[in-house]
């Protein structure tokens, strides 16, 4: 199965500054990785799918120039939260869907983010 | 209403209990996934399932197509089984259940 790495694990930063957060697939060639977002006690949320080479998908109410996705290789997805506010304190998570009929899952270890 | 429904909430159970929580879904879809998050808030895919039924370890999940509803269930459950259970429908994207917190009490 595929490896998929996040960093960093959490991050604390001032309200205005930018934050990236990187998803490398370590063994897998990832032509599509998704980013979610998970608020305390609730389920994760798509934020946007990443395509390799080409802009990201965003989800409806998902601000895209708030939220910079880069995806230039087929192993490395970067997610940017730019002018960051205490309500972007969230925990972020990659994921990438192994292709066929079996598709399976494999998430990164998630990032978490505090705002101050 | 969301799409796709987990119950119950919370659950606690003790050590050696059997386990179910289920999961309805009122849309089409193409493939569910049972998924498990850790206290520190990695996620584990435990099944992906389109029809019937599979099985790994003390975790078997299965699946409805007609009555739209899949079931994860733990036999023998350990306290290291505690973690939040999420199912998640592939629909044209993934649309996560609002998680099933379990503990397991030694």
């Amino acid at each position: 199965g595929a490896v998929v790495s996040q960093h960093p694990s959490w991050v604390i930063c001032k309200s205005g500054t930018s934050v990236k957060i990187e998803c490398r697939s370590l063994d897998f060639q990832a032509t599509t990785m998704f980013w979610y977002r998970q608020f305390p006690k609730q389920s994760l949320m798509l934020m946007a799918t990443s395509n390799e080479g080409s802009k990201a998908t965003y989800e409806q109410g998902v601000e895209k120039d708030k939220f910079l996705i880069n995806h230039a290789s087929l192993t490395l997805s970067t997610l940017t939260v730019t002018s960051a506010h205490p309500e972007d304190s969230s925990f972020y998570i990659c994921s990438v869907e192994t292709s066929g009929s079996n598709g399976e899952l494999f998430f990164g270890e998630g990032s978490r983010l505090t705002v101050l | 209403k969301n799409e796709v429904e987990q119950s119950p909430q919370n659950l606690t159970a003790q050590e050696g209990e059997f386990i179910t929580i289920n999961c309805s879904y009122s849309v089409g879809i193409s493939a569910l996934h049972w998924l498990q998050q850790h206290p520190g808030g990695g996620i584990v895919s435990l099944f992906m399932l389109s029809s019937g039924k599979k099985k790994h370890g003390r975790l078997i999940a299965t699946i409805n197509i007609q009555e739209k509803h899949s079931s994860l269930h733990i036999t023998a459950s350990h306290p290291r089984d505690s973690a939040v259970y999420i199912c998640a429908a592939t629909v044209d994207k993934l649309v996560f259940g609002a998680g099933t917190i379990l503990r397991v009490k030694s």
